[in-house]
């Protein structure tokens, strides 16, 4: 299986409400990631966790809000996101932090209203 | 930082051609080079890597060249199907063993014509 799941496929949402993306995965890897990507654009890293711990943070607004509860899962909380957030928000894992190879999900579509 | 990006925006091909996707980088420190693939809808997919000490690796239709000389890296498509119509992101890694980040460039598009 090496497969990296994320749920849901897309999202609509206005900019007072409070949403939750879920991303998944079952191989074994330590290290997981979220990265934002704009039309058009490659992706540009979010946050790293590794072994269920926040690693990195690349100064991204506190209206996101990742969370790991164990080494399978990964979300990302939401809250008074503003329009220009809108993008494909991916999911990634790797064996260990220092394994440059990084296997992606699906992406979450969001829309802010 | 490192700065890795490519020629070409966009590249149509006919089926059945062989197609070269350029990338150039500022940043000879990186440990490894990484093509990914990304289908309409769909995250990347890895396809190939290279560490920096190596020229050229093969994998099934693909080869990566790397020339450290002039900071360049092409990933060649043997005999290009329309399953291979999507974006092309080329990405550095390191430079440092421990390092995890990916520098992505800008993407490539590439077509199939049938």
């Amino acid at each position: 299986d090496t497969e990296v799941t994320q749920t849901p496929k897309h999202l609509v949402m206005g900019m007072t409400n409070k949403k939750s993306l879920k991303c998944e995965q079952h191989m074994g890897h330590r290290a997981m990631y979220w990265y934002k990507q704009k039309a058009k654009k490659p992706p540009e890293l979010m946050f790293v966790y590794s072994y269920e711990k926040l690693s990195i943070n690349e100064s991204v607004p506190s209206r996101f809000s990742p969370e790991c509860p164990n080494s399978s899962l990964l979300n990302l909380h939401l809250h008074a996101l503003q329009p220009e957030d809108s993008a494909l928000y991916l999911c990634a894992s790797s064996q260990r932090l220092a394994e440059h190879t990084q296997y992606f999900g699906p992406g979450t579509r969001l829309t802010v209203l | 930082g490192e700065s890795v990006g490519l020629h070409l925006p966009t590249l149509s091909v006919q089926e059945g051609d062989n197609s070269i996707i350029n990338c150039a980088y500022s940043n000879s420190a990186s440990d490894y080079f990484i093509w990914y693939k990304q289908e309409s809808g769909k995250g990347p997919q890895f396809i190939i890597d290279i560490r920096s000490n190596m020229d050229k690796r093969q994998g099934q239709r693909v080869t990566v060249l790397l020339n450290k000389t002039v900071k360049h890296l092409s990933l060649q498509i043997a005999a290009t199907q329309p399953g291979d119509s999507a974006v092309y992101f080329c990405a550095g890694v390191g430079p440092g063993a421990g390092s995890y980040q990916l520098t992505f460039g800008k993407g490539t598009k590439l077509s199939v014509i049938p």
